[in-house]
Protein backbone atom coordinates (compact mmCIF):
# COMPACT_ATOMS: atom_id res chain seq x y z
CA UNK A 1 0.00 0.00 0.00
CA UNK A 2 0.94 3.50 -0.67
CA UNK A 3 2.81 5.61 2.06
CA UNK A 4 1.00 9.06 0.92
CA UNK A 5 -2.33 8.31 -0.31
CA UNK A 6 -4.76 11.40 -2.22
CA UNK A 7 -8.37 11.31 -2.97
CA UNK A 8 -9.83 11.73 -5.49
CA UNK A 9 -7.29 11.79 -7.96
CA UNK A 10 -9.07 13.67 -10.40
CA UNK A 11 -11.99 15.92 -10.23
CA UNK A 12 -13.88 18.20 -12.30
CA UNK A 13 -15.48 20.81 -10.70
CA UNK A 14 -17.39 24.25 -11.94
CA UNK A 15 -16.53 27.97 -10.69
CA UNK A 16 -17.77 29.04 -7.57
CA UNK A 17 -17.99 25.06 -6.31
CA UNK A 18 -16.30 24.26 -2.85
CA UNK A 19 -14.35 21.34 -2.86
CA UNK A 20 -12.02 19.55 -0.53
CA UNK A 21 -8.56 17.26 -1.64
CA UNK A 22 -7.86 15.09 1.11
CA UNK A 23 -4.40 13.66 2.03
CA UNK A 24 -3.47 10.21 4.23
CA UNK A 25 -0.26 9.46 5.27
CA UNK A 26 1.20 5.89 7.42
CA UNK A 27 4.84 6.99 7.57
CA UNK A 28 4.38 8.24 10.77
CA UNK A 29 5.22 11.40 9.58
CA UNK A 30 4.34 14.45 11.25
CA UNK A 31 4.90 17.05 8.59
CA UNK A 32 2.46 17.67 5.90
CA UNK A 33 2.56 19.95 2.90
CA UNK A 34 0.24 20.95 0.00
CA UNK A 35 1.46 22.31 -3.40
CA UNK A 36 0.49 22.98 -6.41
CA UNK A 37 1.82 22.23 -9.97
CA UNK A 38 1.77 23.93 -13.41
CA UNK A 39 3.58 23.45 -16.51
CA UNK A 40 6.67 25.30 -16.57
CA UNK A 41 6.56 26.46 -13.15
CA UNK A 42 7.86 23.81 -10.53
CA UNK A 43 5.96 23.02 -7.20
CA UNK A 44 4.69 25.95 -5.66
CA UNK A 45 3.92 25.61 -1.54
CA UNK A 46 0.27 26.25 -0.45
CA UNK A 47 0.14 25.58 3.07
CA UNK A 48 2.25 23.31 5.57
CA UNK A 49 2.03 21.92 8.73
CA UNK A 50 4.23 20.94 11.22
CA UNK A 51 2.28 18.98 13.33
CA UNK A 52 -1.66 18.53 14.37
CA UNK A 53 -1.96 22.28 15.94
CA UNK A 54 0.16 23.83 13.44
CA UNK A 55 -0.48 25.75 10.04
CA UNK A 56 1.01 27.79 8.46
CA UNK A 57 1.06 29.61 5.01
CA UNK A 58 2.99 29.05 2.16
CA UNK A 59 3.84 31.34 -0.83
CA UNK A 60 0.09 30.77 -3.05
CA UNK A 61 -2.29 30.71 0.21
CA UNK A 62 -5.08 33.02 -1.50
CA UNK A 63 -8.47 30.89 -2.30
CA UNK A 64 -6.88 28.04 -0.34
CA UNK A 65 -7.96 26.45 3.28
CA UNK A 66 -6.65 23.41 5.06
CA UNK A 67 -7.50 21.22 8.21
CA UNK A 68 -5.20 19.52 10.06
CA UNK A 69 -7.39 16.53 11.38
CA UNK A 70 -4.94 14.09 12.75
CA UNK A 71 -1.01 13.32 12.29
CA UNK A 72 -2.04 11.57 9.39
CA UNK A 73 -4.32 13.54 7.72
CA UNK A 74 -4.20 16.69 6.30
CA UNK A 75 -6.99 18.35 3.81
CA UNK A 76 -7.12 21.29 1.55
CA UNK A 77 -9.93 23.19 0.53
CA UNK A 78 -10.77 25.53 -2.49
CA UNK A 79 -13.90 27.77 -0.62
CA UNK A 80 -14.65 28.78 -4.11
CA UNK A 81 -13.04 27.22 -6.91
CA UNK A 82 -11.87 29.73 -10.31
CA UNK A 83 -10.50 28.25 -13.12
CA UNK A 84 -7.09 29.63 -12.47
CA UNK A 85 -6.96 26.86 -9.38
CA UNK A 86 -6.63 24.50 -12.73
CA UNK A 87 -3.54 21.98 -11.66
CA UNK A 88 -1.91 18.95 -10.54
CA UNK A 89 -2.08 19.15 -6.59
CA UNK A 90 0.48 17.27 -4.43
CA UNK A 91 0.26 16.49 -0.96
CA UNK A 92 3.81 15.45 0.97
CA UNK A 93 4.77 14.54 3.92
CA UNK A 94 8.30 14.75 5.79
CA UNK A 95 10.01 13.56 9.00
CA UNK A 96 11.01 16.76 10.77
CA UNK A 97 13.89 17.61 12.25
CA UNK A 98 16.90 18.73 10.07
CA UNK A 99 18.81 18.33 7.44
CA UNK A 100 18.22 14.60 5.30
CA UNK A 101 15.10 14.18 7.20
CA UNK A 102 13.79 16.96 5.20
CA UNK A 103 13.32 14.42 2.04
CA UNK A 104 9.58 14.99 0.97
CA UNK A 105 7.70 11.86 0.09
CA UNK A 106 5.11 12.62 -2.15
CA UNK A 107 1.14 11.34 -2.86
CA UNK A 108 0.29 10.47 -6.61
CA UNK A 109 -1.10 13.83 -7.08
CA UNK A 110 -5.31 15.30 -7.99
CA UNK A 111 -5.53 16.66 -11.14
CA UNK A 112 -8.16 19.33 -10.82
CA UNK A 113 -10.24 20.80 -13.56
CA UNK A 114 -12.64 23.95 -12.49
CA UNK A 115 -14.90 24.70 -16.14
CA UNK B 1 13.55 34.81 -0.69
CA UNK B 2 15.22 32.36 -3.02
CA UNK B 3 16.23 32.33 -6.54
CA UNK B 4 16.90 28.55 -8.18
CA UNK B 5 17.75 28.19 -11.96
CA UNK B 6 17.82 25.34 -14.15
CA UNK B 7 17.80 24.81 -17.64
CA UNK B 8 14.04 24.10 -18.88
CA UNK B 9 14.95 21.12 -21.45
CA UNK B 10 17.64 18.96 -22.09
CA UNK B 11 18.22 15.97 -24.64
CA UNK B 12 20.51 13.30 -24.88
CA UNK B 13 21.04 10.06 -26.31
CA UNK B 14 20.72 6.37 -24.82
CA UNK B 15 23.56 5.75 -23.32
CA UNK B 16 25.50 8.61 -23.17
CA UNK B 17 25.96 11.04 -19.93
CA UNK B 18 24.29 14.28 -19.12
CA UNK B 19 24.80 16.81 -16.59
CA UNK B 20 21.81 18.84 -15.28
CA UNK B 21 23.20 22.54 -13.45
CA UNK B 22 21.16 24.60 -10.44
CA UNK B 23 22.60 27.82 -9.71
CA UNK B 24 20.80 29.10 -6.64
CA UNK B 25 20.91 32.50 -4.52
CA UNK B 26 19.83 32.01 -0.75
CA UNK B 27 21.09 33.32 2.47
CA UNK B 28 21.01 30.42 5.52
CA UNK B 29 21.85 27.78 2.80
CA UNK B 30 21.18 24.26 4.65
CA UNK B 31 20.97 21.65 2.15
CA UNK B 32 20.05 20.98 -1.71
CA UNK B 33 17.97 18.15 -2.77
CA UNK B 34 16.99 16.24 -6.45
CA UNK B 35 14.12 14.91 -7.38
CA UNK B 36 12.93 13.06 -10.05
CA UNK B 37 9.48 13.52 -11.51
CA UNK B 38 7.50 11.17 -14.84
CA UNK B 39 5.29 13.06 -16.10
CA UNK B 40 1.54 12.99 -14.70
CA UNK B 41 3.45 11.32 -11.29
CA UNK B 42 4.89 12.54 -8.01
CA UNK B 43 8.32 13.22 -7.69
CA UNK B 44 10.64 11.02 -5.71
CA UNK B 45 13.89 11.56 -4.11
CA UNK B 46 17.19 11.17 -5.77
CA UNK B 47 19.99 12.98 -3.31
CA UNK B 48 20.94 15.11 -0.55
CA UNK B 49 23.57 17.40 -0.94
CA UNK B 50 25.34 19.76 2.22
CA UNK B 51 28.35 19.92 1.89
CA UNK B 52 30.90 20.69 -1.35
CA UNK B 53 31.39 17.61 -3.52
CA UNK B 54 30.10 14.81 -4.87
CA UNK B 55 28.04 12.32 -3.66
CA UNK B 56 27.64 8.82 -6.10
CA UNK B 57 24.76 6.67 -6.01
CA UNK B 58 24.63 4.27 -8.35
CA UNK B 59 24.11 5.48 -12.42
CA UNK B 60 23.57 9.25 -10.51
CA UNK B 61 25.82 11.26 -8.68
CA UNK B 62 25.14 15.04 -7.25
CA UNK B 63 27.76 17.44 -6.40
CA UNK B 64 27.35 20.63 -4.45
CA UNK B 65 29.70 23.61 -4.52
CA UNK B 66 28.44 26.04 -1.34
CA UNK B 67 30.66 29.08 -2.26
CA UNK B 68 29.69 28.97 -5.09
CA UNK B 69 25.83 28.83 -5.29
CA UNK B 70 25.83 25.78 -7.69
CA UNK B 71 24.89 21.97 -8.24
CA UNK B 72 24.70 19.69 -10.98
CA UNK B 73 23.19 16.43 -11.46
CA UNK B 74 25.39 13.74 -13.41
CA UNK B 75 23.40 10.86 -14.88
CA UNK B 76 25.67 7.97 -16.59
CA UNK B 77 24.66 5.32 -18.97
CA UNK B 78 21.46 7.08 -20.55
CA UNK B 79 18.38 4.81 -20.38
CA UNK B 80 15.11 5.52 -22.21
CA UNK B 81 13.60 5.80 -18.80
CA UNK B 82 15.58 8.58 -17.54
CA UNK B 83 13.19 10.61 -19.32
CA UNK B 84 11.74 12.31 -16.77
CA UNK B 85 11.48 16.07 -15.29
CA UNK B 86 14.50 16.57 -12.84
CA UNK B 87 13.69 19.34 -9.80
CA UNK B 88 16.31 20.75 -7.90
CA UNK B 89 14.96 22.07 -4.49
CA UNK B 90 16.95 24.44 -1.42
CA UNK B 91 16.54 24.49 1.79
CA UNK B 92 17.14 27.45 4.19
CA UNK B 93 16.66 28.89 7.22
CA UNK B 94 15.18 27.36 10.37
CA UNK B 95 12.11 26.04 8.75
CA UNK B 96 14.09 23.42 6.15
CA UNK B 97 11.23 23.73 4.00
CA UNK B 98 12.87 23.22 0.48
CA UNK B 99 12.02 25.94 -2.34
CA UNK B 100 11.34 24.04 -5.83
CA UNK B 101 13.43 25.35 -8.85
CA UNK B 102 11.12 25.15 -12.21
CA UNK B 103 12.68 21.73 -13.03
CA UNK B 104 14.62 20.63 -16.33
CA UNK B 105 13.02 18.19 -18.72
CA UNK B 106 15.20 15.48 -19.96
CA UNK B 107 14.22 13.62 -22.95
CA UNK B 108 16.60 10.70 -23.80
CA UNK B 109 16.20 9.30 -27.32
CA UNK B 110 17.62 6.12 -29.29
Amino acid sequence: DADVTQTPRNRITKTGKRIMLECSQTKGHDRMYWYRQDPGLGLQLIYYSFDVKDINKGEISDGYSVSRQAQAKFSLSLESAIPNQTALYFCATSDGASGSQETQYFGPGTRLLVL
Amino acid sequence: GQNIDQPTEMTATEGAIVQINCTYQTSGFNGLFWYQQHAGEAPTFLSYNVLDGLEEKGRFSSFLSRSKGYSYLLLKELQMKDSASYLCAVTAGGSYIPTFGRGTSLIVHP
